[in-house]
């Protein structure tokens, strides 16, 4: 595997379940990003974990609940959501190191569906 | 709120014309600017980041800086069909923090 992997990629769940979507990097990076893309409105930051610290939690309501247990893995636990939050959730890592602060690389998302 | 604009579009440009695109941003803080193309159905990809005022030029694309103004814009040069994609701008806060802001993007047409 290389690059930002992210599992499942499409997922379509119920307003009561409990789901938890997956993200590995396979790019040695420092930092791992949870962002939500909805038609027609810009990318929203949701979570930043650097060195396995969350650093950025972007007002995300609580049934979203982030977990990164090392640098190569991060996790998006989800329960009791809205239709509102059909969406794709896309993975991004990042290296800030000289020359490159804040290049992230992306995964290819999760397309979820809440019904 | 801190934010990034870009004109939605859709830009449509000739096959092997200059594509223009521009973007403003209202944080004075931001030190470093990104572009990503994504493709639909798709997942951003990284094609530029510019940290400083200026030109930064890799192949067919060159990435234009002026912070005094606040306004960042990508030049595609010999634009091919397969560019046609959604371009979105996005830029750091300088504050060692990692929070980025993304533009809704603007959607790029290439004619054959």
């Amino acid at each position: 595997e290389t690059g930002v992997t992210q599992t499942p990629r499409h997922l379509v769940m119920g307003m009561t379940n409990k789901k938890s979507l997956k993200c590995e990097q396979h790019l040695g990076h420092n930092a791992m990003y949870w962002y939500k893309q909805s038609a027609k409105k810009p990318l929203e930051l949701m979570f930043v974990y650097s060195l396995e610290e969350r650093v950025e939690n972007n007002s995300v309501p609580s049934r979203f609940s982030p977990e990164c247990p090392n640098s190569s893995h991060l996790f998006l636990h989800l329960h009791t959501l809205q239709p509102e939050d059909s969406a794709l959730y896309l993975c991004a890592s990042s290296q800030d190191s000289s020359g490159k602060v804040g290049e992230q690389y992306f995964g290819p998302g999760t397309r979820l569906t809440v019904t | 709120q801190k934010e990034v604009e870009q004109n939605s579009g859709p830009l449509s440009v000739p096959e092997g014309a200059i594509a223009s695109l521009n973007c403003t941003y209202s944080d004075r803080g931001s030190q470093s600017f990104f572009w990503y193309r994504q493709y639909s159905g798709k997942s951003p990809e990284l094609i530029m980041s510019i940290y400083s005022n200026g030109d930064k030029e890799d192949g067919r694309f060159t990435a234009q800086l002026n912070k005094a103004s606040q306004y960042v814009s990508l030049l595609i040069r010999d634009s091919q069909p397969s560019d046609s994609a959604t371009y979105l701008c996005a830029a750091r806060s300088g504050t060692g923090g990692f929070k980025t802001i993304f533009g809704a993007g603007t959607r790029l047409f290439v004619k054959a």
